[in-house]
C-alpha cells in the first residue's frame, strides 16, 4: 500500500518561505512516477502547485509566479516543496500526491497539512 | 476563477441519478483525458474516475463519465447518503503545461 505523509511548520510569517516534505512509503521515489503538490485554501477548491519526477524534472503552476521550488531526496524516499514570499493568500491545506506514468494521475494522496501564513 | 467550470452545487434524493457537469476548452478536456475526484468532508481527495471512464479498484460502477468535445459529465446513479461530498473534475492543460481543476461541486443527498 502506498502511503504519503506531509510534514512541516504549520505557521509561516508573511514574506517568509513555506517548506514542506512528503515522505513516501510503499513505492520508490526513484521510479518512473511523478510526485505532486496540491493545495486547498479553507472552504475553497483544489489548486495544483506542481510536480517533480525522479530525475528532478519539474512542472509547476505559472500562476504561482516562479515562487515554487521542488526537490527530491532519494536516500530518504521523500520530496519537498518550498514556496517563497508567502502571503495570507497562501494559507491552505497542502497535499502531496502520486502521479503514475501513463496511469492514474493523483491516485494516492497524503492526509494534508494546514499551513497558516500569519504574523 | 477555475480553468474548468463546474456548478457549485447539486442535490438529489436517495436512489436518484445525479449529473455533475464540467466545462473546459480545447487545451484541456478537448485534447486530454478527464479525471474526477471525490472529497468527503474533512478528508483528502480520492481518485474516482481517470482517463475519461476508468474506475480505480473499489469504486462502484454507479459512477460513470461521459465526455463530448470540451465538456464532460459525472453521473452518479442509485444515489446514496455516503455519496454526499465535493466532486472535482481535473485534467492536463496543454497551454498551461500543467494540471487544472474545476471549482468543485458540493453534492447534497436530501
Amino acid at each position: 500500500q502506498v502511503l504519503l505523509q506531509e510534514s512541516g511548520p504549520g505557521l509561516v510569517k508573511p514574506s517568509g518561505t513555506l517548506s514542506l516534505t512528503c515522505a513516501v512509503s510503499g513505492d520508490s521515489i526513484s521510479g518512473r512516477n511523478w510526485w505532486s503538490w496540491v493545495r486547498q485554501p479553507p472552504g475553497q477548491g483544489l489548486e495544483w502547485i506542481g510536480e517533480i519526477s525522479h530525475d528532478g524534472s519539474t512542472n509547476d503552476n505559472p500562476s504561482l509566479k516562479s515562487r515554487v521550488t521542488m526537490s527530491i531526496d532519494k536516500s530518504r524516499n521523500q520530496f519537498s516543496l518550498k514556496l517563497r514570499s508567502v502571503t495570507a493568500a497562501d494559507t491552505a491545506v497542502y497535499y502531496c500526491a502520486r502521479v503514475t506514468l501513463a496511469g492514474p494521475p493523483l491516485d494516492y494522496w497524503g492526509q494534508g497539512t494546514l499551513v497558516t501564513v500569519s504574523s | 476563477q477555475s480553468v474548468l467550470t463546474q456548478p457549485p452545487s447539486a442535490s438529489g434524493t436517495p436512489g436518484q441519478r445525479v449529473i455533475i457537469s464540467c466545462s473546459g476548452s480545447s487545451s484541456n478536456i478537448g485534447n486530454n483525458p478527464i479525471n474526477w475526484y471525490q472529497q468527503l468532508p474533512g478528508t483528502a481527495p480520492k481518485l474516482l474516475i481517470y482517463n475519461n471512464n476508468q474506475r480505480p479498484s473499489g469504486v462502484p460502477d454507479r459512477f460513470s463519465v461521459s465526455k463530448s468535445g470540451t465538456s464532460a459529465s459525472l453521473a452518479i446513479s442509485g444515489l446514496q447518503s455516503e455519496d454526499e461530498a465535493d466532486y472535482y473534475c481535473a485534467g492536463w492543460d496543454d497551454s498551461r503545461n500543467g494540471r487544472v481543476f474545476g471549482g468543485g461541486t458540493k453534492l447534497t443527498v436530501l
